[in-house]
């Protein structure tokens, strides 16, 4: 049973445009929230991340935003480049009990910024 | 160098023979992690270690072990390797709780 969604396996954006990508949870056990990218051939590589304590955490063209009460969080980025193409994923983590010191992962979105 | 490695980067080995990858980090941080990464599944967690002699089972344990003698060290040991566990693989730690640094990966061919 996936406790962290994504529903969407692909996800094509033109250059410059706003990509948005999203996920959502089940266990509301689950305090952090984080993004990471993957590029083929390589490990995923953090990308940024939110605390359940807010709504919105920035880093330059990222955004995260995260809807606790819908269960949701989702990954703008603004301009979109075509060095942003690569798979993305969701992940989430708690503080207690079996998700203590675990991530759990979504399956991911490739993302395709298209020139 | 810093950093989180695996080893090897490639291999191929056949039905029923034992397969060890490896994973090492220069960060002595506390927790380490295995995952598999197939297609349609994202990743998923075999098994995690929250420090030396600790480990645990995640999503998918079964026909690997692992063991962690040393806090820097992460084996894991597919004792007979199938065709179902031909897969990318990827070693992670963190510090703490949440955000881990991730590995360059294994990919495992098992014909």
């Amino acid at each position: 049973d996936q406790q962290v969604k994504q529903n969407s396996p692909s996800l094509s954006v033109q250059e410059g445009r706003i990509s948005i990508l999203n996920c959502d949870y089940t266990n509301s056990m689950f305090d952090y929230f984080l993004w990471y990218k993957k590029y083929p051939a390589e490990g995923p590589t953090f990308l940024i991340s939110i605390s359940s304590i807010k709504d919105k955490n920035e880093d330059g063209r990222f955004t995260v935003f995260l809807n606790k009460s819908a269960k949701h969080l989702s990954l703008h980025i603004v301009p979109s480049q075509p060095g942003d193409s690569a798979v993305y994923f969701c992940a989430a983590s708690g503080r207690t009990g079996s998700t203590l010191g675990r991530l759990y992962f979504g399956r991911g979105t490739q993302l395709t910024v298209w020139p | 160098d810093a950093g989180i490695t695996q080893s090897p980067r490639y291999k191929i080995t056949e039905t029923g023979r034992q397969v060890t990858l490896m994973c090492h980090q220069t960060w002595s941080h506390s927790y380490m992690f295995w995952y598999r990464q197939d297609l349609g599944h994202g990743l998923r967690l075999i098994y995690y270690s929250a420090a030396a002699d600790i480990t645990d089972k995640g999503e998918v344990p079964d026909g690997y072990v692992v063991s962690r003698s040393k806090t820097e060290n992460f084996p894991l040991t597919l004792e007979s390797a199938t065709r179902s566990q031909t897969s990318v693989y990827f070693c992670a730690s963190t510090p703490r709780r949440d955000t881990q640094y991730f590995g360059p990966g294994t990919r495992l061919t098992v014909l």
